[in-house]
């Protein structure tokens, strides 16, 4: 049963602490992509990376968030420091480029609650 | 600047009855549309797809038609049952540019019984 695993599924933290979430796709997906979902925003599109390079970052803030893929079963992503505005859920999914409609397959997301 | 706007927060319908759930894009680019579905502490997963080429695309109960001139798009479910009472999110892509799927905010439907 392949699915896209995420790690730690809830995370409360205190300000200016830093926190990092785990995602494992699905293996033989080299499209890795990282979400925030917020009630106002709804699904914003962080990062994602191609055969483990990084194509687009530019819905990330720049200043304390990181992404990266140490390996093709790994994508990391990390906020130094961390701060209230941060809290919500963030998903990863993971694709295979070319397919039909750019299907994308998203883990059960990370729930982050920074105080 | 929201490129797929889901203009209904919320939607309730009773149990038998007809769901229709509205979009509306504004990338003419656009090649490929998709609805995906999300339930409570779980992540989104995908419900059906359209392409550009094509008006109507129907999968059981489910029906998405394409307005292009209109650049809009609805999702309805024939009949709605309670199980279908979740985050719906409309979302788009243009696959000759990139890998990105842009989502819209979600419409929350609730089933009544």
């Amino acid at each position: 049963d392949a699915r896209v695993t995420q790690t730690p599924r809830h995370k409360v933290t205190e300000m200016g602490q830093e926190v990092t979430m785990r995602c494992q796709p699905i293996l033989g997906h080299n499209t890795v992509f990282w979400y925030r979902q917020t009630m106002m925003q709804g699904l914003e599109l962080l990062a994602y990376f191609r055969n483990r390079a990084p194509l687009d970052d530019s819905g990330m803030p720049k200043d304390r968030f990181s992404a990266e893929m140490p390996d093709a079963t790994l994508a990391t992503l990390k906020i130094q420091p961390s701060e209230p505005r941060d809290s919500a859920v963030y998903f990863c999914a993971s694709g295979i480029p070319g397919s039909s409609y750019n299907e994308q397959f998203f883990g059960p997301g990370t729930r982050l609650t920074v105080l | 600047d929201q490129q797929v706007k889901q203009n209904s927060p919320s939607l309730s319908v009773q149990e038998g009855r007809i769901s229709i759930l509205n979009c509306d894009y504004t990338n003419s680019m656009f090649d490929y549309f998709l609805w995906y579905k999300k339930y409570p502490a779980e992540g989104p997963t995908f419900l059906i797809s359209i392409s550009s080429i094509k008006d109507k695309n129907e999968d059981g109960r489910f029906t998405v038609f394409l307005n292009k001139s209109a650049k809009h798009l609805s999702l309805h479910i024939v009949p709605s049952q309670p199980g279908d009472s979740a985050v719906y999110f409309c979302a788009a892509s243009h696959l000759n540019r990139d890998d990105k799927i842009i989502f819209g905010k979600g419409t929350r439907l609730h089933i009544l019984p």
